[in-house]
C-alpha cells in the first residue's frame, strides 16, 4: 500500500531551526510537496521536489532524496506565524497526491 | 499566483437538507478540480477528483450518490451534500490543477465550513 510518514507534533524556539521528516513508499513519484495549514484555513504551496537535492526558498528548504524514499522541510529564523501544520505529500504514478497526516508544528517564545 | 475560490466559506444547515459548495478557478482553466474532506486534527481526505465534461471519480468509501459532484465548465465545479447528517460535517476544500501544470502543485480554494445541526 502506499504510505507517507511524518512526525505528529513538533515543538521548536522562536528563531531557532527546525527540521520536519516525511518518509514515503507509494507506486511511482512524480514529486513531493510540502504545504503548510494554519488552522481552519486550506493549505497552501511551500515546495515541489522532484530530483534529490536540496531546494532553498527564503527561510524555507525542502530536501528529497528519492533512493531512500525521506524528504524534509527545514525552517530556519522560526517566527510565531510559522506555528501551524506542515504537510507531506506525494504524486504517485496516476498524479493523484497521497497526504501524510501533517506535522503540527509549536513555536514557544 | 493561481486563484481558487469557495462558496460559501461556512454554512449552517438542518439534518435532511441539502447543500451546494462552489469552487471555481478564477484566473486560469482548470480542467481537473479535487474535493477533499478534513475532519479535525486530520489530514485531507480525497473524496473525489472531477474532469471537466465527465464524470467524477469517487474514492473509495465515498457516496457518490450522497457527494454530487458536477464539473459543468472549465472554471466551476460543484459539490452537493444531499441528505446531509450530523457526521457530514467537516472542512471540505477544493483544488484544481491547470492543463499546464502537468504533474504541479494543485491550487486550493480556502475551503467550506459545513456544520449539520
Amino acid at each position: 500500500g502506499q504510505n507517507i510518514d511524518q512526525p505528529t507534533e513538533m515543538t521548536a524556539t522562536e528563531g531557532a531551526i527546525v527540521q520536519i521528516n516525511c518518509t514515503y513508499q507509494t507506486s511511482g513519484f512524480n514529486g513531493l510537496f510540502w504545504y503548510q495549514q494554519h488552522a481552519g484555513e486550506a493549505p497552501t504551496f511551500l515546495s515541489y521536489n522532484v530530483l534529490d537535492g536540496l531546494e532553498e526558498k527564503g527561510r524555507f528548504s525542502s530536501f528529497l532524496s528519492r533512493s531512500k524514499g525521506y524528504s524534509y522541510l527545514l525552517l530556519k529564523e522560526l517566527q510565531m506565524k510559522d506555528s501551524a501544520s506542515y504537510l507531506c505529500a506525494v504524486m504517485d504514478s496516476n498524479y493523484q497526491l497521497i497526504w501524510g497526516a501533517g506535522t503540527k508544528l509549536i513555536i514557544k517564545p | 499566483g493561481a486563484v481558487v475560490s469557495q462558496h460559501p466559506s461556512w454554512v449552517i444547515c438542518k439534518s435532511g437538507t441539502s447543500v451546494k459548495i462552489e469552487c471555481r478557478s478564477l484566473d486560469f482553466q482548470a480542467t481537473t478540480m479535487f474535493w477533499y474532506r478534513q475532519f479535525p486534527k486530520q489530514s485531507l481526505m480525497l473524496m473525489a477528483t472531477s474532469n471537466e465534461g465527465s464524470k467524477a471519480t469517487y474514492e473509495q468509501g465515498v457516496e457518490k450518490d450522497k457527494f454530487l459532484i458536477n464539473h459543468a465548465s472549465l472554471t466551476l465545479s460543484t459539490l452537493t451534500v444531499t441528505s446531509a447528517h450530523p457526521e457530514d460535517s467537516s472542512f471540505y476544500i477544493c483544488s484544481a490543477r491547470a492543463p499546464s501544470g502537468g504533474a504541479y502543485e494543485q491550487y486550493f480554494g480556502p475551503g467550506t465550513r459545513l456544520t449539520v445541526t
